[in-house]
């Protein structure tokens, strides 16, 4: 079955920029909605932004400014990179699949946490 | 659009039922598909959330008939009808009417 694994590393410092892989196995990226989402106990669930996988994109306007989504079809890897963090970004962050019908989420990857901290 | 959930948590014998309600500040029905965009997961600790619910009351595949969805326009609520040990976990509502999608806060659901 299609499964979906976060990578990165899991400690960033601030200022820095958090770089995260999303790799799916088991199926294609193609026909689907690829969401970034994360999770921490202040801010509970926030949706990042997402990515179709011809490349289109959009993102919360709260990040906007900090973070670019990326795809790469062959690869079957969705990327996440925001940028000049602190550590108000410590959180767990998942990736997760959508229809192409409606943003909601039907498949999750196990979630990475990242800490920022000096 | 802000989702509002209630209660925080709840406590539910096993057996009985438990009702999960949740608000959007604005309606997130669209009448020209007649649709709410409204979904509900299930998330265990150390665990990423699971879709039960889309599109309000539609169950997804593999959820058993014990979680149904209903409600339409600013008022949802998840029921489970006969709550089982399992079902022990937070649940949170979620809107996509609207970009950025976003969730409600979450409801702890446990064993009295």
């Amino acid at each position: 079955q299609v499964q979906l694994q976060e990578s990165g590393p899991g400690l960033v410092k601030p200022s820095e920029t958090l770089s995260l892989t999303c790799t799916v196995s088991g199926g294609s990226t193609s026909y689907y909605y690829w969401t970034w989402i994360r999770q921490s106990p202040g801010k509970g669930l926030e949706c990042i932004g997402y990515i179709y996988y011809t490349g289109a994109t959009d993102y919360n306007p709260s990040l906007k400014s900090r973070v670019t989504i990326s795809v790469n079809n062959s690869k079957k890897q969705i990327s996440l990179k925001l940028t000049s963090v602190t550590a108000a970004d410590t959180a767990v962050y998942y990736c997760a699949r959508g229809p192409f019908d409606g943003r909601y989420f039907d498949l999750w990857g196990q979630g990475a946490h990242v800490s920022i901290s000096s | 659009i802000v989702m509002t959930q209630s209660p925080d948590s709840l406590a539910v014998s096993l057996g009985e039922r438990a009702t999960i309600n949740c608000r959007s500040r604005q309606t997130i029905f669209y009448s020209s598909d007649n649709k709410n965009y409204l979904a509900w997961y299930q998330q265990k600790p150390g665990q990423p959330p699971k879709l039960l619910i889309y599109w309000a009351s539609t169950r997804q595949s593999g959820v058993p008939d014990r979680f149904s969805g209903s409600g339409s326009g600013t008022d949802f609520t998840l029921t489970i009808s006969s709550l089982q040990a399992e079902d022990v976990a937070v649940y949170y509502c979620q809107q996509y009417y609207s970009d950025p999608p976003t969730f409600g806060q979450g409801t702890k659901v446990e064993i009295k």
